[in-house]
């Protein structure tokens, strides 16, 4: 059975500072492996997605990378902002469905 | 078309009541899936629709039904809930089990 652990639980950073977001899995057989963003309340709003033949993936201040021989992704944000505050989730999907991590809650001080 | 919509956002519903939550999207995806995800705790898995077939049930009461009347449809029929089962209820769809999953933006279900 696939585990995803993501860590740090909680997160708080001043304004401008960079970031990394652990996350990692326990059965390397994966198809990809994906993070999202959730706000309080609302529905997850996928960041970035990795397929299992990728290594790292980017969009603006996000970067994901993923090391499927050692089961890890990380989640680096640059120059973070207040809006940024959020739940961040990691998601890997295999055998027909995705398993989440319990998410890591970043807060980010003006 | 990048979106999967849900309604209602919002349904409050005693224990005795009969209602349904709706998901549809519009991307061509030949899978969805129903989430259950309580506060503070990540989404849980309940139902995997592939090519409009039950594929996977994570072995989810009775009291929830869930239907797939197309491949742009999902629906999911509750009855006779608990007030435990109150919860935000996610879908999502992806173009084939286990790819990269686009969610709608949830139900948020009161039981009382």
């Amino acid at each position: 059975k696939q585990e995803v652990t993501q860590i740090p639980a909680a997160l708080s950073v001043p304004e401008g500072e960079n970031l990394v977001l652990n996350c990692s899995f326990t059965d390397s057989a994966i198809y990809n492996l994906q993070w999202f963003r959730q706000d309080p309340g609302k529905g997850l709003t996928s960041l970035l997605l990795i397929q299992s033949s990728q290594r790292e993936q980017t969009s603006g201040r996000l970067n994901a990378s993923l090391d499927k021989s050692s089961g890890r992704s990380t989640l680096y944000i640059a120059a973070s902002q207040p809006g940024d505050s959020a739940t961040y989730l990691c998601a890997v999907g295999a055998a027909g469905k995705s398993t989440f991590g319990d998410g890591t809650t970043l807060t980010v001080k003006p | 078309d990048t979106e999967v919509t849900q309604t209602p956002k919002h349904l409050v519903m005693g224990m005795t009541n009969k209602k349904s939550l709706k998901c549809e999207q519009h991307m061509g995806h030949r899978a969805m899936y129903w989430y259950k995800q309580k506060a503070k705790k990540p989404p849980e898995l309940m139902f995997v629709y592939s090519y409009e077939k039950l594929s996977i049930n994570e072995s989810v009461p009775s009291r929830f039904s869930p239907e797939c009347p197309n491949s742009s449809l999902l629906n999911l029929h509750l009855h006779a809930l608990q007030p435990e089962d109150s919860a935000l209820y996610l879908c999502a769809s992806s173009q084939a089990p286990g790819r990269a999953a686009f969610f709608g933006q949830g139900t948020r279900l009161t039981v009382v």
